[in-house]
């Protein structure tokens, strides 16, 4: 069954630190990986996306995340947090054929320490 | 380009009544998924509708259901509410009908019952 795994409940950070926000999937095929963001009181927004090629993915808002198969992880960085990237994060996998659903993590809260 | 629409943002009801949620997707998306969030259980996966057809289902009771209009506009519906179906109900479309498609998410119907 596919799953997906956010080991860290929450995440405190010091504003202008770097940040590693750690998730888990497991996948029988060769997985579709997005991490979202979520502001109070907001929808999700998508931050970037893995499918296939590099490994190594660019997002929005100065994040990246790196998808590792042999640990089955797909790891969201940020070499330098800003007071305004305090939310939750939520790693996610795409599964399924003729019929889709997206699976979440139960997400990363970060609060950012000024 | 308008986001995803969800009307209305929040809404009381009381146990044993029903509700309606709807929801408008991005102009020119054909797939339009449904999640419920909750601080325990965080977002679990509702239904998927591509082109008015309902092609997956999460585990939910036949209390939940919905469906999906010829402009791909959708609606959710919950029956004999619960003090349980108290949550955010987000609404996410996407272009394509393929697991590796991004959902954009609208900002949620917030439902709480009383």
């Amino acid at each position: 069954a596919q799953s997906v795994t956010q080991p860290d409940i929450h995440i405190t950070v010091s504003e202008g630190a770097s940040l590693e926000l750690r998730c888990n999937y497991s996948y029988g095929a060769t997985p579709y990986l997005f991490w979202y963001v979520q502001s109070p009181g907001q929808g999700l927004q998508l931050l970037l996306k893995y499918f296939s090629g590099d490994t190594l993915v660019q997002g929005i808002k100065g994040f990246e995340a790196e998808f590792k198969r042999s640990q089955s992880s797909f790891n969201l960085r940020k070499p330098s947090v800003h007071w305004s990237d305090a939310a939750e994060y939520f790693c996610a996998v795409g599964a399924g054929t003729g019929g889709f659903k997206t699976i979440f993590g139960a997400g990363t809260r970060l609060f950012v320490k000024a | 380009k308008a986001g995803v629409t969800q009307t209305p943002r929040y809404l009381i009801k009381t146990r044993g009544q029903q509700v309606t949620l709807s929801c408008s997707p991005i102009s020119g998306h054909r797939s339009v998924s449904w999640y419920q969030q909750t601080p325990g259980q965080g977002l679990q996966f509702l239904f998927e509708y591509f082109s008015e057809t309902q092609r997956n289902k999460g585990n939910f009771p036949g209390r939940f259901s919905g469906r999906q209009f010829s402009n791909s506009r959708s609606e959710m519906n919950v029956s004999t509410l619960e003090l349980g179906d108290s949550a955010l109900y987000l609404c996410a479309s996407s272009y394509g009908q393929g697991a590796d498609q991004p959902q954009h998410f609208g900002d949620g119907t917030r439902l709480s019952i009383l």
